[in-house]
């Protein structure tokens, strides 16, 4: 059974600073990994979606990596602001067709003005 | 991308009367999801609905509490049916964008649901 870690739960940063999330997932046999963020009470955007014959995905000040045969990914935010202050969470899914996606535990994230 | 939309926004219930929330999307989709979220967790699937098919549900969620719509390929129902608190959520709508490309997930805005 696929579990998905996120660590750590919350962190607060100062505006500007660079940043990095952290997503690990117990089975490597993934089709895709999947950012996501969540503002307070409201639905998930999505941020970045990898392959997994994938590296890295960009866009904008984020970046994305995938190292599946550690099952692992992080997440990097270059020049933080207090805009970018949300739930981010990531979702593993196993095969192509018509697995589900299963979600990290999240990382709430505080940038401070 | 697809852009979904979700009725009603929020809602506060009595015990034991239900809930229907819409879900709808701009454009043709095979697969729907729901999940479910409830405070301070993160998201669990109730059910993939596929549009001329019975839905599919996830162990723990039943057709009798969780009954499902798809009458088309861009709508779907779900209802919450003989609510009690622990039902409190957000409920959200998710599609996946198909044919060949990168199967993306999108989610709707979540409908906030408080039982009373």
């Amino acid at each position: 059974k696929q579990e998905v870690t996120q660590i750590p739960a919350a962190l607060s940063v100062p505006e500007g600073e660079n940043l990095v999330l952290n997503c690990s997932f117990t089975d490597s046999a993934i089709y895709n990994l999947q950012w996501f963020r969540q503002d307070p009470g409201k639905g998930l955007t999505s941020l970045l979606l990898i392959q997994s014959s994938q590296r890295e995905q960009t866009s904008g000040r984020l970046n994305a990596s995938l190292d599946k045969s550690s099952g692992r990914s992080t997440l990097y935010i270059a020049a933080s602001q207090p805009g970018d202050s949300a739930t981010y969470l990531c979702a593993v899914r196993r095969v192509f067709g018509n697995e589900k996606l299963t979600f990290g535990t999240g990382t709430r994230l505080t940038i401070i003005p | 991308s697809a852009v979904i939309s979700q009725k009603p926004s929020r809602d506060i219930c009595q015990r034991g009367t239900s809930l229907t929330i819409q879900c709808q999307v701009d454009s043709q989709v095979t697969m729907m999801f729901w999940y479910r979220q409830q405070p301070g967790q993160s998201l669990t699937l109730i059910a993939t609905a596929n549009q001329g098919s019975e839905a599919t549900y996830e162990s723990g969620f039943v057709i009798d509490k969780f009954p499902i719509s798809r009458p088309n390929l861009t709508f779907s129902t779900l209802t919450v049916s003989n609510m009690s608190p622990e039902d409190s959520s957000i409920y959200l709508c998710s599609v996946r964008s198909g044919g060949a490309g990168d199967n993306e997930q999108f989610f709707g805005p979540g409908t906030r649901l408080t039982v009373l």
